[in-house]
């Protein structure tokens, strides 16, 4: 089976620029998490969906930052404008609510680099 | 809120036994996760611990002790491929089991 699938894998654009990520969850899973991960703070919360419903988006930096679920198998992460501190690899992650422990699979992040 | 600690960094060598630590300080509690993540890459589920006490899969155990706050990842067997960093994560209780990821501990394996 397919893991969490992400894209683009690697993105460098330039300070003001919209940025799209891109996340297909694990088929049958319900739930989906973004991270930002950096050096200085780690793994870090964005926002987290269930059955395509934004639950928590307490992490979002600010509104220069949204998170969209169409349907069960997509979501995006958008950045407009970005900003260089925005430089981080993000992660996408999901799991299946109910399941014993609620394991979240990750999937292979977006390095971002913003100039 | 949560608050996670676990060593920033340790140096084990190979086919030695390492102890990774991790503390934590939490409103509720409803599960422990270790991950490993080797530079570069995604973070890797290891073990989850919900009970007190050792869960054992092959080289890498895990130990939980829910009224200390405390529990340690033990890697034996220390091979090269070891060297990653290991993340402690909590998962609260109650509304939604949001999970809290620790710093991680960068775990360096010399011959």
């Amino acid at each position: 089976d397919a893991g969490v699938i992400q894209s683009p894998r690697h993105e460098v654009t330039e300070m003001g620029q919209e940025v799209t990520l891109r996340c297909k969850p694990i088929s049958g899973h319900n739930s989906l998490f973004w991270y930002r991960q950096t050096m200085m703070r780690g793994l870090e919360l964005l926002i987290y969906f269930n059955n395509n419903v934004p639950i928590d988006d307490s992490g979002m930096p600010e509104d220069r930052f949204s998170a969209k679920m169409p349907n069960a198998s997509f979501s995006t992460l958008k950045i407009q404008p970005s900003e260089p501190r925005d430089s981080a690899v993000y992660f996408c992650a999901s799991s299946l609510e109910r399941e014993y422990s609620e394991t979240q699979y990750f999937g292979p992040g977006t390095r971002l680099l913003v100039l | 809120g949560q608050n996670i600690d676990q060593p920033t960094e340790m140096t084990a060598t190979e086919g030695a036994i390492v102890q990774i630590n991790c503390t934590y300080q939490t409103s509720g509690f409803n599960g422990l996760f270790w991950y490993q993540q080797h530079a570069g890459e995604a973070p890797t589920f290891l073990s989850y611990n919900v009970l007190d006490g050792l869960e054992e899969k092959g080289r890498f155990s895990s130990f939980l002790s829910r009224s200390k706050g405390y529990s340690y990842l033990l890697l034996k067997e220390l091979q090269m491929k070891d060297s990653a960093s290991y993340l402690c994560a909590v998962k609260n209780a109650g509304g939604y089991q949001k999970v809290t990821f620790g710093i991680g501990t960068k775990l360096q394996v010399i011959p």
